[in-house]
């Protein structure tokens, strides 16, 4: 079975550094996607960033970039710029052959001012 | 389109009532996916639907729990004789899966949630 694990519960950063959060999988599959999303208090997920598995190039979203190695089934997001709405609970999430996404435990991310 | 919604936002019942949920998916979106998500953890899937048909649903999902997606549409969660251990935020997406290896590429979309509180 596929876990996803993150082994930072909280995290922070001052406004307008960069940060990044880690995040560890295990599959056997091939071919998967990974994903961030970003869950605000008391809203709903937003997908931050995706990463298709046959791509060696990481994606980038603007502020946000992964480091993605798939030899080692890590998966990181880097957050540049931080600004305050950035403040959030991250978590990260794999998809492979049933199409349904299994999530890890979530980092939380502190943004101060 | 107005996303994914999901009603109600907040429900609190008595322990050993019956609640029901509503979700209402992008309409083009042919699955839809109900999670479990407890207070400082991340979403655990339930089940999911393509179209109106159930596909999988998880061990979590005790006989307690039922849900339905009548012509493929809305969706309904259903828990029977609530318990404490039920309280929840319980989360709603959907996607478009055009073929078996399309592995999430369109993404999923999630709804606000519906929070219950068993007291």
């Amino acid at each position: 079975a596929q876990t996803v694990t993150q082994s930072q519960p909280e995290m922070s950063v001052q406004e307008a550094e960069t940060v990044t959060l880690s995040c560890t999988y295990d599959t056997s599959e091939s071919d998967y996607y990974l994903f961030w999303y970003k869950q605000p208090p008391s809203r709903q997920m937003i997908l931050v960033i995706r990463q298709e598995a046959y791509k060696q190039q990481n994606a980038t979203e603007n502020r946000f970039s992964v480091n993605f190695q798939k030899a080692a089934k890590s998966f990181s997001l880097k957050i540049s710029d931080s600004q305050l709405g950035d403040a959030a609970m991250y978590f990260c999430a794999y998809t492979g052959a049933t199409n349904k996404l299994i999530f890890g435990t979530g980092t939380l991310l502190a943004v101060q001012p | 389109d107005t996303g994914v919604s999901q009603d109600p936002r907040h429900k609190i019942t008595k322990r050993g009532q019956n609640v029901t949920f509503r979700c209402d998916p992008i309409s083009e979106h042919n699955r839809l996916y109900w999670y479990r998500q407890t207070l400082g953890q991340g979403p655990e899937f339930l089940t999911y639907f393509q179209n109106e048909a159930q596909l999988e649903k998880s061990r979590l999902l005790s006989d307690r729990f039922s849900a339905e997606r009548p012509k493929g549409s809305f969706s309904t969660l259903e828990i029977q004789r609530t318990e404490q251990g039920d309280s929840a935020m319980y989360l709603c997406a959907s996607s478009l899966v055009r073929a078996a290896k399309d592995r999430g590429s369109y993404g999923y979309t999630f709804g606000s949630g519906t929070r219950l509180t068993v007291v």
